[in-house]
Order: structure tokens, then C-alpha cells, then sequence
């Protein structure tokens, strides 16, 4: 099955603890993006990525790392969050930057 | 001015009617528009995407765009309780290397 998926689903933290949600896709696409989504202001890119060791800033990155050694994986690390990063995530790929993205089931994170 | 604009809602209509859903966008460079549905705690799933002037019909779904006007819609035909969600507008910015969500517009079908 074609598919986007994300690990982990939940996750509570504490401010400072350097985590990472990652992010799969099984569709062979080249294009990766990383959002996030709060109330009332929808989704906003965090970062994306063109193709295998190309990555760039999105509309939000501050706070925010990624890596893209491998084209089917686009991990998100928090190297110190904080409370406000405490957000829903959702990672998307596309076939390339035009096409229509598919997304994954999304990350819920509470930094505290 | 927000790149891309939709109304928050709530719409609310009955069952059976149309449903319309409107989005302006900013950047006269955009070439490709999409519109996403999004149940509560589910990620956004793509219900049309347009490129060209015009309508474009998809079952009971039917996009319409207006680049003069910077304007695209959608509108859901015989609307039902199961399209209740939040609608997403997204369009593929100039540089065509992000695309720029809107912030969705709820629709709420009411039998």
C-alpha cells in the first residue's frame, strides 16, 4: 500500500530533550515537506526537500533540523524544544514539487 | 495580506444543497491551486486540483478558477453529513517550490 507514515503518533516531552519523528514514504517520490498545524493559522511549511541531500528552509524552520540521506526518509529532530513547538506535524511527499502531495497520519507533540 | 485566505466558517447548509467554498491567494505567479478535505484528527486528503482558467468538475465536486481575479472556489453539489469537515485551499506558490495553505474553512452539513 502506497502510504506516508510518521513515528511517533503522540509524544509528551519535556523542554530541552532533543527528539526525532520520522517520516517514510514507500511511493519512490522525490519531493519531502515537513508542516506543521496550529489553530487557526492551518499548515505551515517547516522545511522541504527537492531530492536525496537537497533540503530548504520553509516558512517556519527556527527550532527545526532535517536530513535527507535516503529518498524515501525526511526525519524531523527538535534538537531543544520548547513549549511552543508543542503542535500537530504532518510530513508529505510528492512525485515532484508540483504535484499533489500525499500526506502522513500526522504527530501530535506537547512539549511541557 | 495572508498569501492565502479563506473564510474560517463555520459554514453551516442542509443537506442537499450546495455547499461554497472560496479562496483569494496573493501571488499573481501561482499556477497550480489544490483543494484538500481534512476530518477532525486526520491528515488532509486532496479532493481537486485545477491549473486552468475555467471549471473543473469531479462527481459532485466542482472547482472554479479565476486568475484575473486571483480567486478559486469549490463547490459540492447535494452535500452531505459525511462531507462535514474543514476544507484546506493550497496553492503552489510562484517559485513553485512550496505550496501555501490556507488556514480552511469549516463546512458543516446539518440533515
Amino acid at each position: 500500500e502506497a502510504q506516508v507514515t510518521q513515528n511517533p503518533r503522540y509524544l509528551i516531552t519535556v523542554t530541552g530533550k532533543k527528539l526525532t519523528v520520522t517520516c517514510s514514504q514507500n511511493m519512490n517520490h522525490e519531493y519531502m515537506s515537513w508542516y506543521r498545524q496550529d489553530p487557526g493559522l492551518g499548515l505551515r511549511q517547516i522545511y522541504y526537500s527537492m531530492n536525496v541531500e537537497v533540503t530548504d528552509k520553509g516558512d517556519v524552520p527556527e527550532g527545526y533540523k532535517v536530513s535527507r540521506k535516503e529518498k524515501r526518509n525526511f526525519p524531523l529532530i527538535l534538537e531543544s524544544p520548547s513549549p511552543n513547538q508543542t503542535s500537530l506535524y504532518f510530513c508529505a511527499s510528492s512525485l515532484s514539487k508540483g504535484n499533489e502531495q500525499y500526506f502522513g497520519p500526522g504527530t501530535r507533540l506537547t512539549v511541557t | 495580506q495572508k498569501e492565502v485566505e479563506q473564510n474560517s466558517g463555520p459554514l453551516s447548509v442542509p443537506e442537499g444543497a450546495i455547499a461554497s467554498l472560496n479562496c483569494t491567494y496573493s501571488d499573481r505567479g501561482s499556477q497550480s491551486f489544490f483543494w484538500y478535505r481534512q476530518y477532525s484528527g486526520k491528515s488532509p486528503e486532496l479532493i481537486m486540483f485545477i491549473y486552468s482558467n475555467g471549471d473543473k468538475e469531479d462527481g459532485r465536486f466542482t472547482a472554479q478558477l479565476n486568475k484575473a481575479s486571483q480567486y478559486v472556489s469549490l463547490l459540492i453539489r447535494d452535500s452531505q453529513p459525511s462531507d462535514s469537515a474543514t476544507y484546506l485551499c493550497a496553492v503552489l506558490s510562484g517559485g513553485y517550490n512550496k505550496l501555501i495553505f490556507g488556514a480552511g474553512t469549516r463546512l458543516a452539513v446539518h440533515p
